[in-house]
Parts: C-alpha cells; structure tokens; sequence
C-alpha cells in the first residue's frame, strides 16, 4: 500500500524559511515522478511543484507563485521527498501535500504570520 | 499558465440527482484531465485521470468525459457520501494546474 507522511509544517514569520519532509513506502520511490501541492485555508488546491525520477533526468519545475523561492529534492536512499520554502509570504499559508501519481499524503500545515 | 475555469462554483442537490460538474481549460489539455474530490480534514481523492478513465476503486456512478478544453464531471445518482468538493487538474503542461473547485451541497 502506497503510504505518503509529511511533516516539518509549523508556524514561521514572514521571510523566513521552512523545510518539508515526505517519507515515502509502498512503492519503488526511486522510480516515481514526485509532486508537492497545497491547499490554502478557505481556498482550492494548488499545484506547486514536482521532481522527476533521477532516470527521467532528475529534473524539477514549479508553480509560478513559488518559482526562485521553494526547491524540492529528494532523497531516494531515505525514500524521501523534500521541499525548501524561502521568503515565505503570508500567502504560502496552507496545507502542503506530497503526492505520486493518485495516492496523496494527509498534509502538513503551514502558517506564515508574524 | 493554462487556467482551468470550472462550473458552477457549487451547486445543491438531493440524494439520487443527477450531477454535472463542467471544466473548460484555456489552452488545449488532450486528454490530460483529472477529478479529484476533497472533504473536509482530508486529501484529495482520484476519481477520473486521463479525461475518462476511472480509477480503481471509485463507484461507477461517477463519469468523466471531452477532449481539449471542455471537459465533464458526471455523478449519475448523488449518495450522501457524494457531499463534497470537486477539482479538475490539466497535467498536459508545466505549471500543472487545479480548477477552482465545485462544492456540492445537501439540497
């Protein structure tokens, strides 16, 4: 079964930093193509960003709203997904999600305030 | 960007309806159209991927449909456990991203 927990979340100000874990099992992590998205309260979701598999490249890409600020790496010897959050702004207030293909995490809250 | 605008933003509805969640994307998507749906305190759940295709596990009564940019949601007979919200994802091109969300409510 596939399993996705995340954590790291917690209460930061703003323009501070946060860095994300999803420890990932079920699945051979290695292979998979992985995405973080989030849900901010009162809103829809929003796609934020994904890592391609080291054989597919490697490669990464982001939301538009997060690019130059969130990094996501991995850790494919821990089974682990990442996500770097720098210059957080009030908005980047939400529930973060870890996901591969379907199967999503539970999520971990974020708040940006001072 | 391709923006993804869904319709209505929520509706009501009676148990037994029939639903129909409409999502129009701005640029052509193929067939690169999911569905979630999402209840409070919980993750989005797959219904549809590949515009049609119904993911393990999901009841019949939900339906997907198009090609491009209009794309459909269809619950044929709304149950109680059916009260929820629902999103539409493009994942033709980079960003990926989400519709606003339907929220269907208890008539």
């Amino acid at each position: 079964e596939v399993q996705l927990v995340e954590s790291g979340g917690g209460l930061v100000k703003p323009g501070g930093s946060l860095r994300l874990s999803c420890a990932a099992s079920g699945f051979t992590f290695s292979n998979s193509l992985m995405t973080w998205a989030r849900r901010p309260p009162g809103k829809g979701l929003e796609w934020v960003g994904r890592i391609k598999s080291k054989t597919d490249g490697g490669t990464t890409d982001y939301a538009t709203a997060v690019k130059g600020r969130f990094t996501i790496s991995r850790d494919d010897s821990k089974s682990t997904l990442f996500l770097q959050m720098t210059s957080l702004r009030t908005e980047d207030t939400a529930v973060y999600y870890c996901t591969r293909g379907g199967a999503w995490g539970q999520g971990t809250l974020v708040t940006v305030s001072s | 960007d391709t923006q993804m605008t869904q319709s209505p933003s929520s509706l009501s509805a009676s148990v037994g309806d029939k639903v129909t969640i409409t999502c129009r994307a701005s640029q052509n998507s193929g067939n690169y159209l999911n569905w979630y749906q999402q209840k409070p305190g919980k993750a989005p759940n797959l219904l549809i991927y590949a515009a049609s295709n119904l993911e393990n596990g999901v009841p019949s009564r939900f339906s997907g449909s198009g090609f491009g940019t209009d794309f459909t949601l269809t619950i044929s007979s709304l149950q109680p456990e059916d009260f929820a919200t629902y999103y539409c994802q493009q994942t033709f091109s980079v960003p990926l991203t989400f519709g606003g969300g339907t929220r269907v409510e208890i008539k």
